[in-house]
């Protein structure tokens, strides 16, 4: 049972390009959540979605900043015309639910991502 | 919504030393507890949980026990390794939300 992946895992853009990172959660699991993290600090929540939905994406920035979970494939983070503030780590969590047992959430390697 | 508050790192301690790290958190209701680990360069990991209140996760050497009247997950270890140097994360989850993640404390574990 393959776990979370992401991919890439290194991107680097150039500033006012798009970004676009990837996560397939692990098999079975339908609740996908993105954090940054910026160096030196912790993870901040910014989206947490289910198939089709976005639940809560209050950690999201306002502008330029989106993300999807289609019924089928990966669920994309998308950063447009990025900017050096964006270089991060991207990590991608998921569960199988939120109910009391089921709601380890295991997480991918993450995406850092430059901004040059 | 909940809030974490973690031991400031960096900690540095010697092989064989005891380790405690801090933990308090905020929460409506009650959540379940976990603590993550992140090695350099990877993803984090899950190290224990708790799910209610005076449950104790362990693993690896590591305890936390889930204490609700302080709102507390401290996490121990007898003796720590060497390769137990990494950043250690508290995060409450309350059932239908998200994690939510402390600071993050800097463990090194010299030989």
């Amino acid at each position: 049972n393959a776990g979370v992946m992401q991919n890439p895992r290194h991107l680097v853009r150039r500033r006012g390009q798009e970004a676009r990172l990837r996560c397939s959660p692990m098999k079975g699991h339908s609740h996908v959540y993105w954090y940054r993290q910026l160096p030196e600090e912790g993870l901040k929540f910014m989206v947490y979605l289910q198939k089709e939905n976005i639940i809560d994406e209050s950690g999201m920035p306002k502008e330029r900043f989106s993300a999807e979970f289609p019924k089928e494939g990966p669920s994309i983070l998308r950063i447009q015309q990025v900017v050096r503030g964006d270089s991060a780590a991207y990590f991608c969590a998921s569960s199988a639910g939120t109910g009391v047992l089921n709601t380890e959430a295991f997480f991918g390697q993450g995406t850092r991502l430059t901004v040059v | 919504g909940n809030s974490v508050t973690q031991m400031e790192g960096p900690v540095t301690l010697s092989e064989e030393a005891f380790l405690t790290i801090n933990c308090t958190y905020t929460a409506t209701g009650y959540p379940s507890l976990f603590w993550y680990v992140q090695y350099p360069g990877e993803g984090l990991q899950l190290l224990l949980k708790a799910t209610k209140a005076d449950d104790k996760g362990s693993n690896k050497g590591f305890e936390a026990t889930y204490r609700k009247e302080t709102t507390s997950f401290h996490l121990e270890k007898g003796s720590v390794q060497v390769s137990d140097s990494a950043v250690y994360f508290c995060a409450p989850l309350e059932r239908g939300s998200r994690l939510t993640f402390g600071e993050g404390t800097q463990l090194t574990v010299n030989p």
